[in-house]
């Protein structure tokens, strides 16, 4: 996983409370993604940002907001926690169209 | 959207056995990804195929890019306990406005000794 960086890596929330989930890379990679981990579901994309300035929704993204700070950052916020967004979260990046995904270690959330 | 089915969704082996996996698409990939989960870890790339047709080996590994783009087949020889994990596909897409990975469920392989 290296390249990625996550934070936090472990977090418990209580419902109705936000976070913001953090991701860097130092691979100076063009797209970043966050995806969710949940037990059953694989992988599944929540927000993506092709570069830097674009952000875009992917297969779930209610619930959630997304910030790219520059190119190194990519930030996945939840306004109003809630059980349902109980999961893993992994930020991933790549190069460009057509190439491989780095991801990062991940973020595993609870939300009481 | 796009679909990808993965199977199996699980195996138990014996150390030392073979193992087989595959992917189907409803739709052609460009690239077909091939990646491993350790448990508490985010998934590691082991092969990423470009080609169709391709056959790409690392180490114990081998994995195949099917010839109609709709498929590819991860192998591993000789299994050890190491080997144990989630193993996940992904096919991704090249052109405008394809930014999107799109991952198969995953197949958990159980190694016993």
């Amino acid at each position: 996983n290296a390249g990625v960086t996550q934070t936090p890596k472990f977090q418990v929330l209580k419902t109705g409370q936000s976070m913001t989930l953090q991701c860097a890379q130092d691979m100076n990679h063009n797209s970043m993604y966050w995806y969710r981990q949940d037990p059953g579901m694989g992988l599944r994309l929540i927000y993506y940002s092709a570069s830097e300035g674009t952000t875009d929704k992917g297969e779930v993204p209610n619930g959630y907001n997304v910030s790219r700070l520059n190119k190194r950052e990519f930030s996945l916020r939840l306004e109003s926690a809630a059980p349902s967004q109980t999961s893993v979260y992994f930020c991933a990046i790549r190069r460009h169209l057509n190439t491989e995904a780095f991801f990062g270690q991940g973020t595993r959330l609870t939300v009481v | 959207g796009q679909q990808l089915n993965q199977s199996p969704q699980s195996m138990f082996i014996q150390e030392g056995e073979d193992v087989s996996m595959n992917c189907t698409s409803s739709s052609i990939f460009n690239t077909w990804l091939w990646y491993k989960q350790d448990p508490g870890e985010g998934p590691v790339l082991l092969i990423a195929l470009y080609k169709a047709g391709e056959l790409t080996s690392n180490g114990r590994l081998t994995a195949q890019f099917g010839i109609t783009r709709k498929d590819s087949f991860l192998n591993i020889s000789a299994s050890i306990p190491s080997d144990v994990g989630i193993y996940f596909c992904a096919g991704a897409n090249s052109g405008a406005g394809s930014y999107q990975l799109t991952f198969g469920k995953g197949t958990k392989l159980s190694v016993i000794p």
